[in-house]
């Protein structure tokens, strides 16, 4: 069974530095996607950044960068020169190869601060 | 935008009654999902859909069915209203032959009393 593991449950930043936040995964397949959403206070569930596992560069959208590390099954987003607008919940998510089906993380609250 | 909206936004309902959620979408994508959110779990499949009449189960789809008439629309039925129903319902797409990223929308905020 696919899992997806968000150990940071509140992580703080001051503005303008980078965060890293963490997630590790479980799976047996060798072909996958990782998936990286935001959701903001509003509540909407945004679209941040996706890497397949067959890509052999790391994926970057804007200040979004996704460190993935195949062989230590981690795939961490990297937030640079963080803004008070990045206050929000992130969640990490793993399609299966061939499926269609994303599993989540339980999140991390990021709070940036002045 | 994703061209992704959902009816209600908000429902405060009683325990017994039964509840639909309305999903639509402009945008003609084959998947259509249905998930829950409560604290602590992040978001938990119900059911899917990857086509018209075409659905299946998710990891939480115990007292909810889904129906798909047409492309744009996905439905949500609670048959029979619980206190453990009471949660955050998001649906999203996907189509395939775009990305697997899926995109969700604005969410409704169910209350089971």
């Amino acid at each position: 069974a696919q899992k997806i593991t968000q150990t940071q449950p509140g992580m703080f930043v001051q503005e303008k530095e980078a965060v890293t936040l963490d997630c590790t995964y479980d799976t047996s397949d060798q072909s996958y996607g990782l998936f990286w959403y935001k959701q903001p206070s509003s509540g909407e569930m945004i679209f941040l950044i996706y890497q397949g596992s067959y890509d052999e560069q790391n994926a970057t959208e804007g200040r979004y960068s996704l460190n993935f590390q195949k062989a230590r099954k981690s795939a961490n987003l990297v937030i640079s020169a963080s803004q008070l607008g990045d206050s929000a919940m992130y969640f990490c998510a793993m399609r299966k190869g061939g499926g269609n089906k994303l599993t989540f993380g339980t999140g991390t609250q990021l709070k940036v601060e002045l | 935008d994703a061209g992704i909206t959902q009816s209600p936004r908000h429902k405060v309902t009683e325990t017994g009654t039964p509840v639909t959620l309305r999903c639509h979408q402009t945008e003609n994508h084959r998947y259509m999902y249905w998930y829950r959110q409560d604290p602590g779990h992040g978001l938990r499949l119900i059911h899917y859909s990857y086509g018209v009449k075409d659905t299946d189960k998710g990891e939480v789809s115990d007292g909810y069915s889904v129906s798909r008439s047409k492309t744009e629309d996905f439905l949500l039925t609670l048959e029979s209203a619980t206190s453990s129903q009471t949660s955050v319902y998001f649906c999203a797409i996907m189509e395939p032959s775009q990305g697997y990223e899926q995109y969700f929308g604005p969410g409704t905020r169910l209350t089971v009393t």
